[in-house]
């Protein structure tokens, strides 16, 4: 069974600054992806960055990027230039990669990230 | 392009009444999968279908809870004799899989109140 953990409940960070929300996961599997998900108090999940677990780059998508460190089991995300529209639950889940696509997700508890003005 | 859609978006109810919500996936997504979310948590996984089948439940899913993709297009998730433990937001998310390019999108849930 897959674990994850964020060990950050809450996290707060001043608008344009930067700041990194930590993760990790405890998987049996050697292919996956890995997802850093977003939920503002709207409650809807967005997704905001995904991770293979084959490729050693970082995956980065505009002010979001990762710094993903396999053999540590590891998974941070870092976001740039702070933004008010930041501030939401983030959740990180690993996913093992089949042939028929992928399966349930497994999330952490997740952080709550303030973005103070 | 019309994302996931769930209805009702909150459902209050007494408690041994029965609910049923309605999840709409993306077009064309052939997986469509459902989490239950309690405050404070991350969405925990209850069931998906690869279209119409039914390949995997939670043991979170008790005979109380019932899933249907009727010709793999939209689900219905159905509570019967509701309880007050049965209170949570409900999601759906849906996903097109096709070999290694798989990702789900999240529909904006469904919050249950059981009084």
């Amino acid at each position: 069974a897959q674990t994850v953990t964020q060990s950050q409940p809450e996290m707060s960070v001043q608008e344009a600054e930067t700041v990194t929300l930590s993760c990790t996961y405890d998987t049996s599997e050697s292919d996956y992806y890995l997802f850093w998900y977003k939920q503002p108090p709207s409650r809807q999940m967005i997704l905001v960055i995904r991770q293979e677990a084959y490729k050693q780059q970082n995956a980065t998508e505009n002010r979001f990027s990762v710094n993903f460190q396999k053999a540590a089991k590891s998974f941070s995300l870092k976001i740039s230039d702070s933004q008010l529209g930041d501030a939401a639950m983030y959740f990180c889940a690993p996913i093992p990669i089949t042939q028929g696509g992928s399966e349930k997700l497994v999330f952490g508890k997740g952080t709550k990230l303030t973005v103070n003005p | 392009d019309t994302g996931v859609s769930q209805n009702p978006r909150h459902k209050i109810t007494k408690r041994g009444q029965n609910v049923t919500f309605r999840c709409d996936p993306i077009s064309e997504h052939n997986r469509l999968y459902w989490y239950r979310q309690t405050l404070g948590q991350g969405p925990e996984f209850l069931t998906y279908f690869q279209n119409e089948a039914q390949l995997e439940k939670s043991r979170l899913l008790s005979d109380r809870f019932s899933a249907e993709r009727p010709k793999g297009s939209f689900s219905t998730l159905e509570i019967q004799r509701t309880e007050q433990g049965d209170s949570a937001m409900y999601l759906c998310a849906s996903s097109l899989a096709l070999g290694r390019e798989d990702t789900q999108y999240f529909g904006p849930g469904t919050r249950l109140t059981v009084l």
